[in-house]
């Protein structure tokens, strides 16, 4: 019954290895969503897509990367993961200008 | 852009305390959503309102968007209210762009 499930729910990666994280949807929304969430702090918009059109936020760091395939899912690339990356990275789904559903996160830590 | 700012950022509760969180926001939205952060770090919706009042049991919201707040109201507090409480916005200059706010951290205590 999830409407939009991110995949690994928790993820280790090494300094510097390349990490993907998934986010799916059955909703059919027209907009996603990738926040970055550290500790006590609200979640920062990294960018969106509005269909297959592609918004970077202007302080978003390069080494944040996303590809939409199709309407169902979006992936996260981080090409060389820095020990500041570690986060909560959270996924969000909308139709238009209606109302959010988020998944339930990806939790990465870098070693 | 918008500036949304939360009050208070921290509260204290004792189970069955009634609260009021403020959510106050720098110009016009188009829409505008309250979130309950568990300790497991998922969003949960409360509540999409950008105008008007609603309910949902122990919970209710009011947005009065001509004056820019919205308020959250938590009547009969339990343990399991515990958490952040997010409100983000979405402004009018045709952007996708929700912004949240600066976040309340709520703690029940039994």
């Amino acid at each position: 019954d999830a409407m939009v499930i991110q995949n690994p729910r928790y993820q280790v990666t090494q300094f510097g290895k390349p990490v993907t994280l998934s986010c799916s949807q059955t909703l059919n929304h027209n907009v996603m969503y990738w926040y970055q969430q550290k500790s006590s702090q609200a979640p920062k918009l990294l960018f969106h897509y509005y269909d297959k059109d592609f918004n970077n936020e202007a302080d978003t760091p390069d080494n944040f990367q996303s590809r939409r395939p199709n309407t169902s899912f979006c992936f996260l690339d981080i090409r060389s993961p820095g020990l500041g990356d570690a986060a909560m990275y959270l996924c969000a789904t909308s139709r238009r200008q209606g109302s959010w559903t988020f998944g339930s996160g990806t939790r990465l830590t870098v070693v | 852009g918008i500036q949304v700012e939360q009050s208070p950022p921290d509260l204290i509760l004792q189970e069955g305390a009634n609260s009021t969180l403020r959510c106050n926001f720098s110009d016009s939205v188009n829409n505008l959503q309250w979130f309950h952060q568990n300790p497991w770090g998922q969003l949960i919706n409360l509540f999409y309102i950008p105008s008007g009042t609603k309910q949902n049991g122990r919970l209710s919201a009011t947005t009065v968007a001509t004056e820019r707040y919205s308020l959250l109201y938590i009547s009969s507090s339990q343990t399991t209210d515990s958490g952040v409480y997010f409100c983000a916005v979405l402004g009018t200059s045709g952007t996708y762009k929700y912004i949240f706010g600066t976040g309340t951290r709520l703690k029940v205590l039994a």
